[in-house]
């Protein structure tokens, strides 16, 4: 089977740096996703990892481990508009993504 | 503008009635995929298909059911009997499941039971 583990909250002040840590069980390890989600609407791309090692993208990088099953989200000079959900998901060869529960980050001023 | 349309945003269902999530996309991916999010959760697969006229189980796919008549359209019927229906459902699709392209999502209905 699968399992995918991640913090179900976080907190975190504007201008800080966060890291959103992600930890997965499964077989057949095709990559693993990240993707924002704001309350009441659709889940957002934000990165995709298949490759050891760190992906910069802005103020967003994502780092992937397979030998330890894990990945994280950093998350730089954050802002008001961060607060929202971010979402794990794992891809398998030749199946559906599997998410995990995700995490919300709140941001205050 | 190529998208995912879903529809309704909000629907509402009466004990033992059917009712149908329509899914709609013009990108011409092979896959589309259907997720139920309930408050505070992650997404959990209820049914995907990789291609017209073919389709998989998810996780959760008990008192579900769909189709896959078009390449462009993957409507979902909540059954009778699904006794929790009421939660955020999200429909999705990718160029084609083999290569694990990224998913683009739909905007959500919201079911709720009356």
């Amino acid at each position: 089977g699968q399992n995918i583990d991640q913090p179900t909250e976080m907190t975190a002040t504007e201008g800080a740096i966060v890291q959103i840590n992600c930890t997965y069980q499964t077989s057949g390890f095709n990559g693993l996703f990240w993707y924002q989600q704001h309350a009441g609407e659709a889940p957002t791309f934000l990165s995709y990892n298949v490759l050891d090692g760190l992906e910069e993208k802005g103020r967003f990088s994502s780092f992937l481990s397979r030998s330890k099953g894990y990945s994280y989200l950093l998350l730089k000079e954050l802002q008001m508009k961060d607060s929202a959900s971010y979402l794990c998901a794992v891809a398998q060869a030749g199946t559906a993504l599997i998410f995990g529960k995700g995490t919300t980050l709140s941001v205050s001023s | 503008d190529g998208g995912i349309t879903q529809s309704p945003k909000y629907l509402f269902r009466k004990e033992g009635q059917n009712v149908t999530l329509s899914c709609e996309q013009n990108l011409n991916h092979d896959a589309m995929y259907w997720y139920r999010q309930d408050p505070g959760q992650g997404l959990r697969l209820i049914y995907y298909s990789q291609i017209v006229n073919d389709f998989q189980k998810g996780d959760i796919a008990e008192g579900y059911s769909v189709s896959r008549e078009k390449k462009e359209s993957f409507p979902l019927t909540v059954t009778s009997a699904q006794k929790n229906p009421t939660a955020f459902y999200l429909c999705a699709s990718s160029s084609n499941i083999a290569t694990n392209e990224k998913l683009f999502f739909g905007s959500g209905t919201q079911l709720s039971v009356l």
